[in-house]
């Protein structure tokens, strides 16, 4: 089993603050996915990263794959209350090719007014 | 289009009971999944469907069996819960499993609880 660690676990700051959160492992992934998570709602994919090294942008949200395919981050510029959520990362192994996802536990964020 | 559905979104059973979760598509994908999600643990998967006909073990896959019923639908099956058991459930699909950028849907889950 590939083991994703996210950190930190819960994360709260107010509005137009800036926040990093972690996604780290020991295993190589051939993708790896950010999704966000509301109460009572299932998980909303936000990005697909695949090239070691890779940066996207998501108008204040900046992901990046770490050059091993090892770990990512996801920073979040002037947050906004509408941040607020569980923010998971999830990686397919590099034998894997169904689609089959490996997921860390989760961040929590919340932004305060 | 309604996406990934799942019924029912709330369950309670006692020790024993069985029930079947429901899990529909209307995106005509290919493969889907089912995960439980429990507190700080983030999801794992139970069971997958790569494609209509085809059904494989996840990470956590005892005490539960799935049947991929037609291209839309995915059912889990407990044959006796346990306390155990009492998760979030959620069914996901993906147009094609192997694809790597292929966005993966999840349905609103459903809350069940073993007594």
């Amino acid at each position: 089993t590939q083991l994703l660690e996210q950190s930190p676990q819960f994360l709260s700051i107010q509005e137009g603050e800036n926040l990093t959160v972690y996604c780290n492992s020991s295993s190589v992934f051939s993708s790896l996915q950010w999704y966000r998570q509301e109460p009572g709602e299932g998980p909303v994919l936000l990005v697909t990263v695949v090239t070691g090294g890779e940066v996207k942008k998501l108008k204040r949200l900046t992901f990046q794959f770490g050059d091993a395919r090892k770990d990512s981050s996801l920073h979040i510029t002037a947050a906004q209350p509408g941040d607020t959520g569980l923010y998971l990362c999830a990686g397919a192994g590099a034998a894997d090719s169904w689609g089959k996802l490996q997921f860390g536990a989760g961040t929590q964020v919340v932004v305060t007014p | 289009n309604a996406g990934v559905t799942q019924t029912p979104k709330f369950q309670v059973l006692k020790t024993g009971q069985s029930m079947t979760l429901q899990c529909a598509q209307d995106m005509n994908h290919n493969s889907m999944y089912w995960y439980r999600q429990d507190p700080g643990m983030g999801l794992r998967l139970i069971y997958y469907s790569a494609s209509e006909g085809t059904t494989d073990k996840g990470e956590v896959p005892n005490g539960y069996n799935v049947s991929r019923l037609n291209k839309r639908e995915f059912s889990l099956r407990l044959e006796s819960a346990a306390p155990s058991q009492t998760s979030v459930y959620f069914c996901a699909s993906r147009s094609q499993g192997w694809r790597v950028t292929d966005t993966q849907y999840f349905g609103p889950g459903t809350r069940l609880t073993v007594l």
